[in-house]
């Protein structure tokens, strides 16, 4: 599985954007970027996910760059509940080996102050 | 909708015990099914995945087994808990994985598992 790096940790104050970074430099072309996050004592939940093009949901933005050696999860106005771990994740869709299984790395423990 | 149900929320057992955590997915047929694993202030292991009944695949070797006797019924079992077993569990499902598909897992409440 291809391996993404984020920082262990990001601060932001209420109700401003954040933006989480994400490299995956050995990114191939059947992998599709996966964000998930982790409110504390919970299980994770799915955010969004997309292979080359911007991607818009109710929750976040997805920008991948254009070489998709790097992506940024955006939330646009963060709150109190925005709290949580954020995990970037590559999924390979065109392995024939592949269940669908995530393999999640350390993420990036967000905090946000009121 | 679909659920997924965990239980219990927590449990305490003593080194050498067994274990039984069982996990249920509801309003699905055929899912792909998952347990993770959380130590203490580190990320998510994967465990195993199941693809069908009776069907399942061991990612890392441990003191763990999982079973699935039903479509929609994940087990994780060990005969004899260590005290490096204690985590957080957390079962997932997900759409019958097919070449293409970017259906999400969806994740269980999580069991928090002491060793004493």
């Amino acid at each position: 599985d291809a391996k993404t790096t984020q920082p262990n940790s990001m601060e932001s104050n209420e109700e401003e954007p954040v933006h989480l970074p994400c490299n995956h430099s050995t990114i191939s072309g059947t992998d599709y970027i996966h964000w998930y996050r982790q409110l504390p004592s919970q299980g994770p939940e799915y955010v969004i996910h997309g292979l080359t093009s911007n991607v818009n949901n109710r929750m976040a933005s997805l920008a991948i760059a254009e070489d998709r050696k790097s992506s940024t999860l955006i939330l646009h106005r963060a709150t109190l509940r925005d709290a949580a771990v954020y995990y970037c994740i590559l999924r390979d869709v065109d392995s024939a080996s592949n269940t669908g299984k995530l393999i999640f790395g350390q993420g990036t423990t967000l905090q946000v102050k009121p | 909708s679909q659920t997924i149900h965990q239980w219990p929320a927590t449990l305490v057992q003593p080194v050498g015990s067994p274990l039984s955590l069982e996990c249920t997915v509801e309003g699905t047929s055929n899912p792909n099914l998952y347990w993770y694993r959380q130590a203490a202030g580190r990320g998510l292991q994967l465990l195993f995945y199941s693809v069908g009944i009776g069907q399942i695949s061991s990612e890392v070797p441990q003191n763990l087994s999982a079973s699935r006797p039903q479509d929609r019924q994940f087990i994780l079992s060990s005969k004899k808990l260590l005290l490096s077993d204690s985590g957080f569990y957390l079962c997932a499902w997900s759409v019958l994985f097919r070449t293409g598909d970017n259906s999400p897992l969806h994740f269980g409440n999580g069991t928090r598992l002491t060793v004493t």
